[in-house]
């Protein structure tokens, strides 16, 4: 019921495309969702959140979507560029816990 | 303005050995955990603190143990070290519990090898 599960495992995209990375929970206590994004030698740092009373949030080139009934959200990336390259995490957590719980990881390179 | 720094960014262990990992914040964050992230795996959390002299189990605390006695430091001590235990060990804090406005803050690791 604590799991977080996250796909692809990988994904390669050109340049100006979008990507899309997908996670799926189980805990439906779980009421906070953000995604971190880690380069190669450094820790994760926090990308985009959203709660679930929204179904979609947009900062800039990145959205999350959001779909309460199905358990599920995902991260989208619009006109994707090299330096997007990273890994990204998926992670959930119930209020008032402190207690992240990430997916596996995606690891995304976009090619120029 | 240093945030979260871990030391030491690598280490060799033999099997058996015992050692710390430290971690500092200069945030004045009441909020500090220990990941340990493995490939494929993604992060596990293993030890957190709410504050000074307060400790709590994450997913995965065995062979570890934590102490918080400051504000600012968060150890992590592995006795009896195991090839299980290779990993990289990220440390993190945050003001609060690490949830909307207060995201967590991590330091660049220390990646550990057990032989």
């Amino acid at each position: 019921q604590q799991q977080v599960k996250q796909s692809p495992q990988s994904l390669i995209v050109q340049k100006g495309g979008i990507s899309i990375i997908n996670c799926a929970y189980e805990n439906t206590a779980f009421d906070y969702f953000p995604w971190y994004q880690q380069f190669p030698g450094k820790g994760p740092a926090l990308l985009i959140a959203i709660r679930p009373d929204v179904s979609e949030k947009k900062e800039g080139r990145f959205t999350i979507s959001f779909n309460k009934s199905a358990k599920q959200f995902s991260l989208h990336i619009m006109d994707s560029q090299p330096g997007d390259s990273a890994t990204y995490f998926c992670a959930a957590s119930r209020s008032n816990t402190g207690k992240l719980i990430f997916g596996q990881g995606t690891t995304l390179q976009v090619k120029p | 303005n240093a945030g979260v720094t871990q030391t030491p960014k690598f280490r060799i262990l033999k099997i058996g050995q015992s050692m710390t990992l430290q971690c500092a914040q200069d945030m004045n964050h009441n909020y500090m955990y220990w990941y340990r992230q493995d490939p494929g795996m993604g992060l596990k959390l293993i030890y957190y603190s709410v504050g000074a002299g307060i400790t709590d189990k994450g997913e995965v605390p065995n062979g570890y143990n934590v102490s918080r006695s400051t504000t600012e430091d968060f150890p992590l001590r592995l006795e009896l070290a195991a090839p299980s235990q290779t990993s990289v060990y990220f440390c993190a804090s945050s003001y609060t519990t690490g949830q909307g406005n207060s995201p967590l803050h991590f330091g660049n690791g220390t990646r550990l090898t057990v032989t």
